[in-house]
């Protein structure tokens, strides 16, 4: 079993502030990286699937970097809103040729305001 | 609208019932996966489809199998349930090598 590693477990974040947080992930056999959010009562979404080595993947206040090569991939936060309080997810794909994720326990974030 | 729909948000079941859980998604997609969310394990596999009728294996299988006769249906069965089995299951679809889409998730408790 694959080991894909979040950190922190939780964050308590001032409204306004921004944060980011890790995942690390194995560096051999890597395809894809795929951070998803998943808020209380709702299902997960995703937020950006990420492939290459150094890519940066934007979508409005939030945007996630990827360095395959020392297996870690950040999320960052800007400017912290209430709605961004969840547990955001990042999950691993390796390139055996099959769809399987290997997720991460997840980093909770709450926004306080 | 995509979406992925599953047959029940809550159940309730006694130790020894078969359980099946069932997941539907509209986006003609080709792959199907089941997982189960615990406190402090995340998301873990339980298994997946890649195509009608194909199945594979996921990080915890034991106790349960699966089921897919049509595209759009992923059926999780648990032959005997076991109080050990209670946690929240989450489906998901996916087209090849892409984001995954999931519902909502069902809670099951065994008693």
């Amino acid at each position: 079993i694959l080991n894909v590693e979040q950190s922190p477990q939780s964050l308590h974040v001032q409204e306004g502030d921004s944060t980011n947080f890790t995942c690390s992930f194995p560096s051999s056999n890597f395809y894809a990286l795929h951070w998803y959010r998943w808020e209380t009562a709702k299902s997960p979404e995703a937020l950006f699937v990420m492939t290459l080595n150094g890519d940066e993947k934007k979508k409005g206040r939030i945007s996630a970097t990827l360095n395959t090569k020392e297996g870690y991939s950040y999320l960052y936060i800007k400017g912290s809103q209430p709605e961004d309080s969840a547990t955001y997810l990042c999950a691993f794909a390796t390139n055996f040729g099959n769809e399987k994720l290997t997720f991460g326990t997840g980093t909770r974030l709450t926004i306080i305001p | 609208d995509v979406k992925v729909t599953q047959s029940s948000r809550y159940l309730v079941k006694r130790t020894g019932e078969k359980v099946f859980l069932e997941c539907v998604q509209d986006m003609d997609h080709e792959n199907m996966f089941w997982y189960r969310q615990d406190p402090g394990l995340g998301l873990r596999l339980i298994y997946f489809s890649y195509d009608v009728k194909m199945k594979e294996k996921g990080d915890i299988p034991e106790g349960y199998s699966v089921s897919r006769e049509k595209k759009e249906r992923f059926s999780l069965i648990l032959e005997s349930a076991s109080t050990n089995q209670t946690s929240m299951y989450l489906c998901a679809s996916s087209s090849s090598l892409h984001e995954q889409f999931f519902g909502p998730g069902t809670r099951l408790t065994v008693l």
